[in-house]
């Protein structure tokens, strides 16, 4: 079955102490993308790789890190995570060279809590 | 920049009636890509539909169809027969032609259906 698995799916853990959200995907999209999402301001893409070794910011991308080391895998790093980052986190995964028309898988997203 | 704007915050139907969600756009490019994601409470991200900005004809899925008026930048969502199953958030997003592979998401529409 063709998915994008995020983990944990939740995890409430306190501020400073450096954490990784996990993503793979088993469809050989070339392209990956994690979004943070909170009430009112919809989704907003933190950083996107456009295939192995090939990242690039996206709109909010204060206090995150990522890598892409293997094409299925996208984990997104808080090296010192703040109360601002609690949010619901998804990753999203989709071919890049098949058209742009291609739609975007999402993983089941993680809910993050920093107290 | 792309903006999107979907200017209605909540909405509600009555079952097996129909909806219709708006969704604006602002966009230099002539080529692009339109898409509405739903989010059920279980927090999936779903594709609905999608449209390419080339194509005259509004795209159609079973139940759900869009009116896109590509010179008014307009891609709105009609839920036809509405069925409680479709209570969630509504998402419409954009993807440019060039440059990355970002989708610009709006805010979202919560859309309650009443039995």
């Amino acid at each position: 079955e063709a998915q994008v698995t995020q983990n944990p799916r939740y995890l409430i853990t306190v501020t400073g102490k450096k954490l990784t959200v996990t993503c793979s995907q088993n469809m050989n999209h070339e392209y990956m993308s994690w979004y943070r999402q909170d009430p009112g301001l919809g989704l907003r893409q933190i950083y996107y790789s456009m295939n192995v070794e090939v990242t690039d910011k996206g709109d909010v991308p204060e206090g995150y890190k990522v890598s892409r080391k293997e094409k299925r895998n996208f984990p997104l790093i808080l090296e010192s995570p703040s109360p601002n980052q609690t949010s619901l986190y998804f990753c999203a995964s989709s071919s890049s060279d098949r058209g742009r028309n291609q739609p975007q898988h999402f993983g089941d997203g993680t809910r993050l809590s920093i107290l | 920049a792309q903006t999107v704007t979907q200017s209605q915050p909540e909405m509600s139907v009555q079952e097996a009636e129909t909806v219709t969600l708006s969704c604006t756009y602002d966009t230099s490019e002539s080529d692009y890509y339109l898409f509405w994601y739903k989010q059920p409470p279980s927090r999936q991200m779903i594709l609905v539909i999608r449209q390419e900005a080339y194509k005259q004809q509004n795209a159609t899925e079973n139940r759900f169809s869009v009116n896109f008026q590509k010179a008014a930048k307009s891609f709105s969502l009609k839920i036809s027969d509405s069925q409680l199953g479709d209570a969630a958030m509504y998402f419409c997003a954009y993807r440019g032609d060039t440059g990355s592979y970002q989708l610009t998401f709006g805010k979202g529409t919560k859309l309650s259906v009443i039995p």
